[in-house]
């Protein structure tokens, strides 16, 4: 179906463990976003992507890297989790100028 | 740099009331301002979203809001509320460059009363 996927939707993990969260989007749309959601602050940019092979920091980048090798795909690692990074991760995509937003179904995720 | 201010955590209203949820934007450019709804356990969806064009902007489900910029305001209005429109409900903000990127206020619970 066409959309934009994350998986897992939920995932319990240990600290220090890497653990990677995927999105995937069949728009081909140019940008792409990940953001945590937490009670009392609202979703807050992580790292976005213009186009494949480009990203950039967003508000609270650290503890987390991206990458993206195709213009679909846009992974979120985070390379030795802590407990505050226990939160709900969202994915989303627009094409480049000014469209709509999408997000993806989220990803719940508990670092214990 | 732009912010959003959305006062209050959690508004109460009857089935059948007036639904307002505020939204106040801080931009040194002219902005584009966007109301997004989140149903329990989903992604985000976009209800409306205001860009230069006409200042009341309609939105699905009913919903409309008025981009006031004497006021820096950006208010969401529905007539009367349906229990389905219970969700939480989040204004942001963006520049109008392509690179521009969305920034979220805190949100609104809304619930709706029988």
């Amino acid at each position: 179906d066409a959309g934009i996927t994350q998986s897992p939707r939920y995932k319990i993990t240990e600290t220090g463990r890497q653990v990677t969260l995927m999105c995937h989007q069949t728009w081909s749309h140019s940008y792409m976003f990940w953001y945590r959601q937490d009670l009392g602050h609202g979703l807050r940019l992580i790292y976005y992507s213009a186009a494949a092979d480009i990203t950039d920091k967003g508000e609270v980048p650290d503890g987390y890297v991206v990458s993206r090798s195709k213009t679909e795909n846009f992974p979120l690692t985070l390379e030795s989790a802590t407990r505050s990074q226990t939160s709900v991760y969202f994915c989303a995509s627009r094409t480049s100028g000014l469209d709509t937003q999408y997000f993806g179904p989220g990803t719940r995720l508990t670092v214990l | 740099a732009q912010s959003v201010t959305q006062l209050g955590s959690h508004v109460s209203v009857s089935e059948g009331a007036l639904v307002l949820l505020r939204c106040n934007y801080s931009s040194s450019v002219p902005p584009y301002l966007f109301w997004y709804v989140q149903y329990p356990n989903q992604g985000l969806q976009l209800l409306l979203k205001y860009t230069s064009a006409a200042t009341l902007v309609k939105g699905i489900n009913g919903f409309e809001a008025e981009f006031k910029k004497s006021e820096t305001s950006f208010h969401l209005t529905k007539p009367s509320a349906h229990m389905s429109d219970a969700a939480e409900y989040f204004c942001a903000v963006s520049a109008t460059g392509a690179n521009s990127k969305l920034t979220f206020g805190k949100g609104i619970t809304l619930s709706v009363r029988p």
